[in-house]
């Protein structure tokens, strides 16, 4: 296993388009997490899964985005009705237990809303 | 919630020079993360270290949790160091705070 991997790596799309993202954790971890990244900001948590269940999400995680993680293994992120200010990276990122075992991130998907 | 300050936000050195980067933290926390973002994206963990000193080759890290604060040093820089450099704190729940970054730049 070679880490998280993210499908697509770009996305260019246009204003009210739907979009999905894909993230396949590494194989035994059972922590996904959903970061968004802006131009020059750190990335800020969208939303995290343990298994199949979602646990927790963010308040910047309006209703035209929804995260999926079903069998608890790859987890797919869709945004609805795309607007420009959704143009970011979009992270993604697996760990199997907290307490010292740091996440593991993927390499994003850019988003590029025209 | 936890607010995260990065210093100094840009810092511009030649090979072979030593820095400190500087994070600030507004509350407690029980994990402390520093990442590397390289110019490709990919973050890339350095270290997990809520208190106490780490040392990984040409990198340290020291965080004083009663003070709020870490410091990450890098020694003889190298051009493969560039990049932006992020603390991210946590306080007993999964989601990471990350702060604004150093950006880190290597001159030859």
């Amino acid at each position: 296993d070679t880490g998280v991997s993210q499908d697509p790596r770009h996305k260019i799309t246009k204003r009210g388009q739907n979009v999905t993202f894909r993230c396949d954790p590494i194989s035994e971890h059972n922590r996904l997490y959903w970061y968004r990244q802006t131009l020059g900001q750190g990335p800020e948590f969208l939303t995290y899964f343990q298994n199949e269940a979602q646990l927790e999400k963010s308040r910047l995680l309006s209703d035209r985005f929804s995260a999926e993680r079903p069998k608890g293994s790859f987890s797919t992120l869709e945004i609805q009705r795309t607007e420009q200010g959704d143009s970011a990276m979009y992270l993604c990122a697996s760990s199997f237990l907290t307490g010292g075992v740091l996440p593991y991130f993927g390499p994003g998907t850019r988003l590029l809303v025209l | 919630g936890i607010q995260v300050e990065q210093s100094p936000p840009d810092l511009i050195l030649q090979e072979g020079a030593n820095s400190t980067l500087r994070c600030n933290f507004s509350d407690s926390v029980n994990n402390l993360q520093w990442f590397h973002q390289n110019p490709w994206g990919q973050l890339i963990n350095l270290f997990y270290i809520p208190s106490g000193t780490k040392q990984n080759g040409r990198l340290s890290a020291t965080t004083v949790a009663t003070e709020r604060y870490s410091l990450l040093y890098i020694s003889s820089s190298q051009t493969t160091d560039s990049g932006v450099y992020f603390c991210a704190v946590s306080f007993g729940n999964e989601k990471l705070t990350f702060g604004t970054g150093t950006r880190l730049t290597i001159i030859p």
